[in-house]
């Protein structure tokens, strides 16, 4: 039973334009969402996070929506560098487990120069 | 540069073999967690701890267990490695408080299990 699902295994796109990473979620419990980026051989690194009363967190070239009634979060990057190829993976949490995560099954970015 | 340290990039075992997976963190954090990574399966939850000699099972604890003597380490045990265990592990730390879900991993090891 997937709580957190990222339902497109790979994405490419050119350099300079807009990446759309999507996940939805099915436990309407989650109040907290967080991005993660991994590059091959190392672990996940933060990138940005967003609480469910908001529906928008911006930092610098990250942007995550979070669209509560569809239970649809979003990270968009502009614009992508080659730098931004990763696995992109989306978690979520819920007050009654805190500090515990679920992660839905990850992306790959490959951003073409 | 604080840090989450797994002892091994790389392990190769045997069947049936115990096997000790080792983390430290130099954070002081109070929760550690045990992940494991598979190619279209995501981070799956193996085991965490709140606090020193507590533990709590995650969403995949068969076949594991784990040990918190110090605030600072948290062990992964394969009591007896099967085939299936052969994956990417990760640990993470993390402070308390929903403010701080922001979990900080180490490496990775990758176990293959022969």
């Amino acid at each position: 039973d997937q709580q957190v699902k990222q339902n497109s295994p790979s994405l490419s796109v050119q350099e300079g334009r807009i990446s759309i990473l999507n996940c939805d979620y099915t436990n309407s419990m989650f109040d907290y969402f967080l991005w993660y980026k991994k590059y091959p051989a190392e672990g996940p690194t933060f990138l940005i996070s967003i609480s469910s009363i908001k529906d928008k967190n911006e930092d610098g070239r990250f942007t995550v929506f979070l669209n509560k009634s569809a239970k649809h979060l979003s990270l968009h990057i502009v614009p992508s560098q080659p730098g931004d190829s990763a696995v992109y993976f989306c978690a979520a949490s819920a007050p009654s487990n805190t500090g515990k995560l679920i992660f839905g099954q990850g992306t790959t970015l490959q951003v073409k120069p | 540069d604080v840090k989450v340290t797994q002892s091994s990039r790389y392990l190769v075992k045997r069947t049936g073999e115990k096997v000790f997976l080792e983390c430290v963190q130099d954070m002081d954090h109070e929760n550690m967690f045990w992940y494991r990574q598979d190619p279209g399966l995501g981070l799956r939850l193996i085991y965490f701890s709140y606090d020193v000699k507590m533990k709590e099972k995650g969403d995949i604890p068969e076949g594991y267990s784990v040990s918190r003597e110090k605030k600072e380490r948290f062990s992964l045990i394969l009591e007896s490695a099967s085939t299936n265990q052969t994956s990417m592990y990760l640990c993470a730390s993390s402070s308390p408080g929903r403010i701080n879900e922001k979990l900080l991993f180490g490496s990775g090891t990758q176990l293959s299990v022969l």
